[in-house]
């Protein structure tokens, strides 16, 4: 069984710029959540996937966007980078639709400079 | 709004000195209670889901319970390589049941 993967490790770019980050879900998973992880915070909901729709969202400006496609694997595009977007970005898969565990992989570490 | 509370914040054992950790949470309807371990620069790791009052699961030196308020994760002679941070996160049974609320952890090193 493969886990949660995510593209790239680490991701510099600067003020303005955009960004697309990658996810691929759990084996047989159809659920992807995307979390924001500031350094010393907990994980932040920042939206999440259904069968390719948008089933909730966080308190999240619109320039965060997503995308899941037909094999539920998911793409997170952040526009108009600012400083503060710099964080450790999870993606999280689980089984069905609120079914409670959430499986996360190792993260996108995104510096904005 | 659900939130969730852990303390403390940071915890400093010697090797084999038991301690506990908790969380404790508000939120309208409760549909489960995580609790993750997270190393640094990594993902959290899945240790428990508790779903109601009473309940208790254990897994190694870990014992996490669960009360209408609060739930404690218990930490048995633990070793070094116990040390991570530990993440308490609530799922509302109501219209927001779609996300985790987490806490912002406890830093938990074991001196050896």
């Amino acid at each position: 069984e493969t886990g949660v993967t995510q593209s790239p490790t680490h991701l510099i770019k600067t003020r303005g710029q955009q960004v697309t980050l990658r996810c691929s879900s759990q084996s047989g998973h159809n659920t992807v959540s995307w979390y924001q992880q500031a350094l010393g915070q907990g994980p932040q909901f920042i939206f999440q996937y259904y069968r390719e729709e948008e089933n909730g969202r966080g308190n999240f400006p619109p320039r965060f966007s997503g995308l899941q496609f037909p094999n539920y694997s998911s793409e997170l595009n952040v526009n108009a980078l600012e400083l503060d977007d710099s964080a450790l970005y999870l993606c999280a898969s689980s089984l069905e639709l609120a079914f409670g565990e959430q499986y996360f992989g190792p993260g996108t570490r995104l510096t904005v400079t | 709004e659900d939130q969730v509370t852990q303390s403390p914040e940071a915890l400093r054992l010697q090797e084999g000195e038991s301690s506990s950790l908790n969380c404790s949470y508000t939120v309208s309807g409760l549909r489960g209670l995580f609790w993750y371990r997270q190393d640094p620069g990594k993902g959290p790791e899945f240790l428990f889901t508790l779903y109601s009052a009473g309940e208790e699961k254990e897994k190694e030196r870990l014992k996490a319970t669960l009360t209408k308020k609060e739930s404690f994760l218990h930490i048995t002679a633990p070793k070094p390589e116990d040390s991570a941070t530990y993440l308490c996160a609530v799922q509302a049974s109501g219209g927001s049941n779609y996300k985790l609320t987490f806490g912002k952890g406890t830093l938990l090193t074991v001196n050896p």
